[in-house]
């Protein structure tokens, strides 16, 4: 049974990081794809960033490039989000998903999520 | 970048009627890599249908997708109290791996 447990998430101030962590387990970590998707409150889902089972290719939405970086360790079966100069639309609850592929596929497995607030 | 729009917004129905959700692309999805997924309150959404008609291993048949290149529809031939939800659909062919807006049904 594929398990993803997200944790990392708290109360920031705007400006500050946090690095979210996906511990994976039930498969084989690093034969797949792996994304994050976030969900401010009350909203609708929003892809974040994604990167291929090889951890060579990786994709930011354009809210967030340059501000969060993700990666992974296939030796630890973990997926990270490092999130840099938080902002307040930032705040939302942040899920990993597994994709169905190497490289990219749909997002056939997702964690409980973990939240992320970030106020003054 | 491919934007999706769903429609309706919100729509009301009653156990053991038929459901029909769109989502319409802003350009022909390649390959027609289309998800639907499920979300209930306070839970992880739910993987629902890829490719735009196959369904997701554990999924009951009375949910279907169709469409192809810009036009998509979920129907849910006879509602069951469970599937009183939001409903999303998704492009993941390539990134970026946009999310329609949702359509939220409800009890009526």
């Amino acid at each position: 049974e594929v398990q993803l447990l997200e944790s990392g998430g708290g109360l920031l101030q705007p400006g500050g990081s946090l690095r979210l962590s996906c511990a994976a387990s039930g498969f084989t970590f690093s034969y797949f794809a792996m994304a994050w998707v976030r969900q401010a409150p009350g909203k609708g889902l929003e892809w974040v960033s994604a990167l291929s089972g090889s951890g060579d290719s990786t994709y930011h939405a354009g809210s967030v490039k340059g501000r969060f970086t993700i990666s992974r360790d296939n030796s630890k079966n973990t997926l990270y989000l490092q999130m840099n100069f938080l902002r307040v639309e930032d705040t939302a609850v942040y899920y990993c998903a597994k994709q169905s592929g190497q490289y990219w596929g749909s997002f056939n497995d997702w964690g409980q999520g973990t939240l992320v607030i970030v106020s003054s | 970048e491919i934007v999706l729009t769903q429609s309706p917004g919100t729509v009301s129905l009653s156990p053991g009627e038929r459901a029909t959700l769109s989502c319409r692309a802003s350009q022909t999805v390649t390959g027609n890599y289309l998800a639907w997924y499920q979300q209930k309150p306070g839970q992880a959404p739910r993987f629902l249908i890829y490719g735009a008609s196959s369904r997701a291993t554990g999924i009951p048949d009375r949910f279907s997708g169709s469409g192809s290149g810009t036009d998509f529809t979920l129907t849910i031939s006879r509602l069951e109290p469970e599937d009183f939800a939001v409903y999303y659909c998704q492009v993941y062919g390539s990134s970026p791996y946009t999310f329609g807006q949702g359509t939220k049904l409800e009890i009526k």
